[in-house]
């Protein structure tokens, strides 16, 4: 069965730091990955995703993520944190082929001054 | 504009008053897909559709029912809301799963409060 998980629900890091946020999952195909940031009282977007092919993917913001499946990994990067990254940040896992998707609990992201 | 819209955006009901929550594409997407949010849990998918008539259950469908009578409608159906039904529920469309194309646009959001 598919599972993620994402460690930390809370991550803070100063205005031009790294932001280094964790995702784990299992699958047991090759499977589809996602992240998704949620900003204050609104929906979910999307940011970057794996599908095939090359395993740094590059997503909207500055955000980037690398799959590496032998440690079944996602994490999400960004170099240099801007106040406006502030958001809950989700990791997701879909099958190739299948109709379901499997999100993380979540990860909040503050970014201080 | 391509989007997916919700309503209501909030609704405060007693139990056992049956709800529905409406949820409509306008990007001819073929998927739908129903989550609730609660802290600490992430998103958790009640019910999806591949397409009109055809809906299968996701890891939470106790409680809910919905119903994919046209393409671009996939309303939430509360028949007797309990205080455990308290959630922010999202409504997402996706053009398929089949293809490489599996983003999902997701609704700004119900915030539902059960007494």
């Amino acid at each position: 069965a598919q599972s993620v998980t994402q460690l930390g629900s809370h991550v803070s890091v100063s205005e031009g730091a790294l932001v280094l946020l964790r995702c784990n999952y299992s699958s047991s195909v090759p499977p589809y990955l996602f992240w998704y940031v949620q900003y204050p009282n609104q929906g979910l977007q999307l940011l970057l995703k794996y599908t095939t092919g090359a395993t740094l993917v590059k997503g909207i913001n500055g955000f980037e993520a690398e799959f590496k499946k032998s440690e079944t990994s996602f994490h999400l990067t960004k170099p240099s944190a801007h106040m406006s990254d502030a958001a809950e940040y989700f990791c997701a896992v879909s099958l190739t082929g299948g109709f379901k998707t499997i999100f993380g609990a979540g990860t909040r992201l503050f970014v201080k001054a | 504009e391509a989007q997916v819209t919700q309503n209501p955006r909030y609704l405060i009901t007693v139990t056992g008053k049956k709800l529905t929550v409406t949820c409509s594409q306008n990007m001819n997407h073929e998927y739908m897909s129903w989550y609730r949010q609660d802290p600490g849990l992430g998103l958790r998918q009640i019910y999806y559709s591949m397409n009109v008539e055809v809906t299968d259950k996701g890891d939470v469908p106790e409680g809910y029912k919905v119903s994919r009578k046209e393409k671009r409608n996939f309303p939430l159906i509360l028949e007797s809301p309990s205080p455990n039904q308290t959630s922010l529920y999202f409504c997402a469309s996706s053009l398929g799963l089949l293809s490489s194309y599996n983003e999902q646009f997701f609704g700004p959001g119900t915030r539902l409060t059960v007494l």
